[in-house]
């Protein structure tokens, strides 16, 4: 089986501060995704990537850059990071573009804004 | 754009009892419907998914079932164990010019009490 990579865990910020959250899977899947995870809110998709150097956006993708290095990783950085913002990032990936298979998740980046 | 709505945000059974979380969905061209499990301080990991082309399908305790005519689906855990406490997600997905991604709903919190 395959693992998905999330870093850091944990991740505590300033306000107006950029912040990257990085992640790599070994499933040599060709789709990963970006979720916020808010309480209550469900899971919203900031970015999404089909392949190397592919980026979509989803319908949160205001205020979040997306960069897909390689087939293997996927970064989201947080441009200006929201005084006391607080949500669970969650990065995924699956082998088609979600009408194909399921996703495989990491276990998540906790962000903190002070 | 598509949404996706679980009705009950909390649900309570006894167990060996059966729990039913319902969903909905707005997009007649949503075709493939997954849902995941989240629990407690661990990530979302899938269960079971229905496609369009059937109207039930059952994994072991776990049976979903599409009306599409309401736009409807639901998951069903019979025989419920402690185990089964978790928050469900389910899902929808649409395709749009060949790509697609999945829309989640906001999750309803299980609770098998002993």
């Amino acid at each position: 089986g395959g693992i998905i990579t999330q870093t850091p865990k944990f991740l505590i910020g300033q306000e107006g501060q950029k912040l990257t959250l990085k992640c790599q899977q070994n499933f040599n899947h060709d789709t990963m995704y970006w979720y916020r995870q808010d309480s209550g809110k469900g899971l919203r998709l900031i970015y999404y990537s089909i392949t190397e150097n592919d980026l979509q956006k989803g319908d949160l993708s205001e205020g979040y850059d997306a960069s897909r290095e390689k087939k293997s990783s996927f970064s989201l950085t947080v441009t200006s990071a929201q005084k006391n913002e607080m949500a669970v990032f969650l990065c995924a990936s699956s082998i088609g573009t979600g009408n194909t298979g399921q996703l495989y998740f990491g276990e998540g980046s906790k962000l903190t804004v002070l | 754009g598509e949404k996706v709505e679980q009705h009950e945000s909390t649900l309570s059974v006894r167990e060996g009892d059966s729990a039913v979380i319902n969903c909905t969905y707005t997009d007649t061209a949503s075709s493939y419907f997954p849902w995941y499990k989240q629990e407690a301080g661990k990530s979302l990991h899938f269960v079971i998914d229905i496609r369009s082309n059937v109207d039930r399908k059952q994994s072991q305790r776990l049976i979903v079932l599409l009306d599409k005519k309401a736009k409807r689906f639901s998951l069903h855990i019979t025989a419920t164990q402690p185990e089964d406490s978790a928050i469900y997600f389910c899902a929808a997905s649409m395709s749009q010019g060949g790509s697609a991604k999945l829309i989640f709903g906001e999750g309803t919190k299980l609770t098998v009490s002993s």
